[in-house]
């Protein structure tokens, strides 16, 4: 079964209108954090945003926002006013385990979602 | 430029050949996570550092990888005996202290086995 299931391969929006990728995990280890990044065509992945389990609020950095269901095990990004430059993919990430246990921290990748933004 | 670095950017080779990447992680970044991309997919998981010590290790790693990490600073990957499937996005990434902590990615290295 897929850890990380991103059901958008590709979405489009309109400059400054704010978008939503959807990104659904699979774990049974109540310790784990899920991460967004983004990658630029010049493939680099771009750190945008986490949240771990245990986080009573969704997280926010700037534009970027994480919807955070745990019952349903969603972790949807949503990016508001997008800009031009917001084209790229997404994927989101799993890091399962306990902190100071095992885990050595690996991250579980979805299979991306490619995001067109036109003026 | 303190961010995560790898060289080369681009290497083509002929099947058969061995190659080398190199990944220099964020300065005092004591984990160091190698995995690799194919086109169209996310990144998968291939081994991981903690200073100097290869901890994990995927078992897409096949005998024809091998990376380490001597002083627990830069690392390398090479792979012996190129195959066409190896062709891929080789990326590395560091991170500090916890296993929770934020990994941060370097450029990648592109590998064409023709």
């Amino acid at each position: 079964a897929q850890k990380i299931t991103q059901t958008q391969p590709g979405m489009f929006v309109q400059e400054k209108e704010a978008v939503t990728l959807d990104c659904t995990y699979d774990t049974s280890d109540p310790s784990y954090g899920l991460f967004w990044y983004k990658q630029p065509s010049s493939g680099e992945m771009i750190f945008l945003i986490y949240q771990g389990s245990y986080d009573q609020q969704n997280a926010t950095e700037g534009r970027y926002s994480l919807n955070f269901q745990k019952a349903r095990k969603s972790a949807n990004l949503v990016i508001s006013a997008s800009q031009l430059g917001d084209s790229a993919m997404y994927f989101c990430a799993m890091r399962e385990g306990s902190l100071g246990g095992t885990s050595y921290g690996k991250l579980t990748f979805g299979q991306g979602t490619i995001l067109t933004v036109h003026p | 430029d303190t961010g995560v670095s790898q060289n080369p950017r681009h290497k083509i080779t002929k099947r058969g050949q061995n190659v080398t990447f190199r990944c220099d992680p964020i300065s005092e970044h004591n984990r160091l996570y190698w995995y690799r991309q194919t086109l169209g997919q996310g990144p998968e998981f291939l081994t991981y550092f903690q200073n100097e010590a290869q901890l994990e290790k995927s078992r897409l790693l096949s005998d024809r990888f091998s990376a380490e990490r001597p002083k627990g600073s830069f690392s390398t990957l090479e792979i012996q005996r190129t195959e066409q499937g190896d062709s891929a996005m080789y990326l590395c990434a560091s991170s500090l202290g916890l296993a929770a902590n934020t990994q941060y990615f370097g450029p990648g290295t592109r590998l064409t086995v023709l």
